[in-house]
C-alpha cells in the first residue's frame, strides 16, 4: 500500500517570498501524484498532478511541482506567495493499477504573513 | 454543470445512534470516494465505490459502511457512533478509478457527535 509524508504541519511565509512545501511518497510501482488546497470552511481543489513524462508540471495559481523518483518526492513549489495562498495543502498519491485509492498526506497549513 | 453535492452540510448526533451521509456525483463520473477528515490527521480514506462496486477500503471498523446506487450516487452509514466519529466526511467523484484520475470534492458533510 503506498503512503504520503508531508513532514511540515505548519509554515509561515512573509508575502512575496518563494514558498517550497514538502512531500514525500511510498509505492513499490509507478506513482500518480497530486496537490490539493482546501481554503477554510471550503472543500478541496486540484492544484497539479503528475502522471508521465516532464518531471516538472505546471498547475493553477503559478504553482509548479516537481517529481523526483530517486528521492520519492514531489515538491510544491511557487516563487512568490501572495496573502490569498494561505490555506491547507494536501500532497497525494494514487496509480494506474487497479484497486489503487487516492492517499493523502496530513496536510500543511500556510501562513503569509505582510 | 453541477458540482459534487453533499447532504447534510451538518448534522449533531449523540453516542450511539446512526447516521447516514449522501454524495451526489458530478454526472458522469462513476466512482465516488469517501474520506474523513479531522484536525492533524488529514484525509483519512474510507472507502471507494465504482459502477457500485466497492473497490477499496480503508482502515476503518466495520461500523462505518457505505453503497452506491445505479445512478452513481453514494451513501456512507455510520453505526453506533462514538464521539471520535466527530469529523468533517468528504464525498469526492471522478471519471475513473480515483488513484489514476482527478478527484472533484464536494463541500462535505460535518458531524458532531455528543
Amino acid at each position: 500500500a503506498q503512503s504520503v509524508t508531508q513532514p511540515d504541519i505548519h509554515i509561515t511565509v512573509s508575502e512575496g517570498a518563494s514558498l517550497e512545501l514538502r512531500c514525500n511518497y511510498s509505492y513499490g510501482a509507478t506513482p500518480y501524484l497530486f496537490w490539493y488546497v482546501q481554503s477554510p470552511g471550503q472543500g478541496l481543489q486540484l492544484l497539479l498532478k503528475y502522471f508521465s513524462g516532464d518531471t516538472l508540471v505546471q498547475g493553477i495559481k503559478g504553482f509548479e511541482a516537481e517529481f523526483k523518483r530517486s528521492q520519492s518526492s514531489f515538491n510544491l513549489r511557487k516563487p512568490s506567495v501572495h496573502w490569498s495562498d494561505a490555506a491547507e495543502y494536501f500532497c497525494a498519491v494514487g496509480a494506474i493499477q487497479a484497486g489503487t485509492a487516492l492517499i493523502f498526506g496530513k496536510g500543511t497549513t500556510l501562513s503569509v504573513s505582510s | 454543470k453541477a458540482g459534487v453535492t453533499q447532504t447534510p452540510r451538518y448534522l449533531i448526533k449523540t453516542r450511539g445512534q446512526q447516521v447516514t451521509l449522501s454524495c451526489s456525483p458530478i454526472s458522469g463520473h462513476r466512482s465516488v470516494s469517501w474520506y474523513q477528515q479531522t484536525p492533524g490527521q488529514g484525509l483519512q480514506f474510507l472507502f471507494e465505490y465504482f459502477s457500485e462496486t466497492q473497490r477499496n477500503k480503508g482502515n476503518f471498523p466495520g461500523r462505518f459502511s457505505g453503497r452506491q446506487f445505479s445512478n452513481s450516487r453514494s451513501e456512507m452509514n455510520v453505526s453506533t457512533l462514538e464521539l471520535g466519529d466527530s469529523a468533517l466526511y468528504l464525498c469526492a467523484s471522478s471519471l475513473g478509478l480515483a488513484g489514476a484520475n482527478v478527484l472533484t470534492f464536494g463541500a462535505g458533510s460535518r458531524l458532531t457527535v455528543l
